[in-house]
């Protein structure tokens, strides 16, 4: 069974701070780990990752992904109160493009 | 580009109601749709792939006589929620991808409320 582990579950920042969340991933026929934000509504798409090392920037985030080890982060720096919000990771199926997500992680940035 | 747009946003209506919801892809087409399902507090939940032209593709443990799928245009797909109860009641969201090279976006999400 495919399992996509997110760490933290939560945290709480201030303005300024810079957080790192964790998503480990265990997908069969694996082919992209994705992020995403979810405030009040869906989720709005932010990275797609399907090569290893390579640093994906936009903005204040950037995210990367280790294929070897199994695990992506997403760094958030200079946070703003407009950064709380969930944040999901989900690994991308081969074939189906079914997305596997996990739990999320609940950012709170606090002015 | 790549918006999904999904309506209603909101529905509230007694037990043994039948509830249709859509998930429009509005400047692509998409042969593939997706219908996921989120309780308070928990992650999206896939619950079925919808297929333009045929039949949808249930996840397991997703019934599918109680949610029914239907894709008959390359830019329109609907789940209809059928004898609604309230233990159906969720949050249900859809999403779509230009192509396969690209990611998923998501519609906005229809929460459901069933009294």
């Amino acid at each position: 069974e495919d399992k996509v582990v997110q760490s933290p579950l939560s945290l709480v920042v201030h303005e300024g701070d810079t957080v790192t969340l964790n998503c480990s991933y265990e997908v069969t026929n694996f082919r992209s780990l994705l992020w995403y934000k979810q405030e009040k509504k869906a989720p709005t798409f932010l990275f797609m990752l399907t090569s290893s090392g390579i640093e994906k920037k936009s903005g204040r985030l950037s995210s990367i992904l280790d294929k070897k080890e199994l695990f992506s982060i997403l760094n958030i720096t200079a946070t703003q109160t407009g950064d709380s919000a969930i944040y999901l990771c989900a690994g991308e199926i081969y074939n189906d493009y079914k997305l596997s997500f996990g739990a999320g992680t609940t950012v709170t940035v606090r002015a | 580009g790549a918006v999904v747009s999904q309506h209603p946003s909101r529905v509230i209506c007694k037990s043994g109601t039948s509830v249709k919801i859509e998930c429009r892809s509005l400047d692509f087409q998409a042969t593939t749709m997706f219908w996921y399902r989120q309780f308070p507090k928990q992650s999206l939940m896939l619950m079925a792939t919808s297929n333009e032209g045929s039949k949808a593709t249930y996840e397991q443990g997703v019934e599918k006589d109680k949610f029914l799928i239907n894709h008959a245009s390359l830019t329109l797909s609907t789940l209809t929620v059928t004898s609604a109860h309230p233990e159906d009641s969720s949050f249900y969201i859809c999403s779509a991808a230009p192509d396969t090279n690209q990611p998923q976006h998501f519609g906005d999400g229809t929460r459901l409320s069933i009294l």
